[in-house]
């Protein structure tokens, strides 16, 4: 099973929001990530998890929050976002974070933010 | 920094065609792999094929295969009787060693269209 699931599917927040999403793996990787990706764009790096701790922050502004409450869970927690924040956020895993192993996409989440 | 460049924004090809996309890079590591990625309209980023730069001999897999030129720093990726599912947004990507991390570097993509 190479399967990594994303929820929810679809998310509209006002700006003034707290909302949350969840990733989850069953594969047994050790190395978890977020991703933003703007239309029509490659997906831009945001965190890496490596062994559940954050290895990788690249600049991303602290109203998002990453989460990994264990190795199959990866959170990403958003408050008072703004409308440039409006994405597809994909979370993917690989087994370690070393370069050979290719990393598992989910089918993302598509947020508007209004 | 490591760098990957997809020159073709766009491409077309007919139905049971050939089709080739290139993809070129740039790093001064030794050691690193290279990946194609699908993303068709449903959203998911699904692994075509990759190629570890250490293997002189190019990736295949069933109706994929690559070009590796490791000298040229070229990676471009061969659909052979292309299909309507094929149609999709393609990503090349890098991934070096220490120097890069866990960084997955994508290039901007070439958006393939499938014509019947």
């Amino acid at each position: 099973d190479t399967e990594v699931t994303q929820t929810p599917k679809h998310l509209v927040m006002g700006m003034t929001n707290k909302k949350s999403l969840k990733c989850e793996q069953h594969m047994g990787h050790r190395a978890m990530y977020w991703y933003k990706q703007k239309a029509k764009k490659p997906p831009e790096l945001m965190f890496v998890y490596s062994y559940e701790k954050l290895s990788i922050n690249e600049s991303v502004p602290s109203r998002f929050s990453p989460e990994c409450p264990n190795s199959s869970l990866l959170n990403l927690h958003l408050h008072a976002l703004q409308p440039e924040d409006s994405a597809l956020y994909l979370c993917a895993s690989s087994e370690t974070p070393d370069s050979l192993y290719e990393q598992y996409f989910g089918p993302g989440t598509r947020l508007t933010v209004t | 920094a490591q760098t990957v460049t997809q020159s073709q924004p766009e491409m077309s090809v007919q139905e049971a065609e050939t089709v080739t996309l290139s993809c070129t890079y740039d790093t001064s590591e030794s050691d690193y792999y290279l990946f194609w990625y699908k993303q068709p309209p449903s959203r998911q980023m699904i692994l075509v094929i990759r190629q570890e730069a250490y293997k002189q001999q190019n990736a295949t897999e069933n109706r994929f295969s690559v070009n590796f030129q490791k000298a040229a720093k070229s990676f471009s990726l061969k659909i052979s009787d292309s299909q309507l599912g094929d149609a999709a947004m393609y990503f090349c990507a890098y991934r070096g060693g220490e120097t890069s991390g866990s960084r997955l570097t994508f290039g901007e993509g070439t958006q393939l269209t499938v014509n019947p």
